[in-house]
């Protein structure tokens, strides 16, 4: 059971362009939600969160959207710059729950 | 500067082999996770501790164990390495839920482990 998904397995944008990763999730109780940012053979770094009592949050070129009665949230990133092409996870947490959940990823690509 | 540190960048074991994946913090976190990342899956949960001899399982603990012996110290063990185990393995640390407005967790660098 994926209660946090990421339907889009990759994406393409070209630099200087506006980049939307979005994701859903199923289960009602999350309370904090979190994007990473992974490159190739190193370990994700986190990039930006959001308590569920927003429905923004801005750092940067980084924003995150969320939309609590649909249940989804999105990362936008603007402007796209060379260096964003990695592999970005959403990831949300329940109220006292020790443990993160992740969705599948999404890999961005930048193109020049 | 916090830090998570993966004994490993690559290892390659063979089937049946018994394989330790050892991984400190130094910043002094009670929470520390065991994760795998294979393509299409994401990241999903093996083990977890959120306290020095105290584990939980994951997702998917089938095959793999798990030892907290001290408190910056989390390491996976695989009894009998198959070749399904192959894989991106990714540790983490984090605060206990609560103590913190930020709860994000922290990984390491991440060990790719083939099994031949």
């Amino acid at each position: 059971d994926q209660q946090v998904k990421q339907n889009s397995p990759s994406l393409s944008v070209q630099e200087g362009r506006i980049s939307i990763l979005n994701c859903d999730y199923t289960n009602s109780m999350f309370d904090y939600f979190l994007w990473y940012k992974k490159y190739p053979a190193e370990g994700p770094t986190f990039l930006i969160s959001i308590s569920s009592i927003k429905d923004k949050n801005e750092d940067g070129r980084f924003t995150v959207f969320l939309n609590k009665s649909a249940k989804h949230l999105s990362l936008h990133i603007v402007p796209s710059q060379p260096g964003d092409s990695a592999v970005y996870f959403c990831a949300a947490k329940i109220p006292g729950a020790q443990k993160l959940v992740f969705g599948q990823g999404t890999r961005l690509t930048i193109n020049p | 500067d916090v830090k998570v540190t993966q004994s490993s960048r690559y290892l390659v074991k063979r089937t049946g082999e018994k394989v330790f994946l050892e991984c400190v913090q130094d910043m002094d976190h009670e929470n520390m996770f065991w994760y795998r990342q294979d393509p299409g899956l994401g990241l999903r949960l093996i083990y977890f501790s959120y306290d020095v001899k105290m584990k939980e399982k994951g997702d998917i603990p089938e095959g793999y164990s798990v030892s907290r012996e001290k408190k910056e110290r989390f390491s996976l063990i695989l009894e009998s390495a198959s070749t399904n185990q192959t894989s991106m393995y990714l540790c983490a640390s984090s605060p206990p839920a609560g103590t913190h407005m930020n709860t994000e967790a922290f990984f390491g660098q991440g060990t790719r482990l083939t099994v031949v």
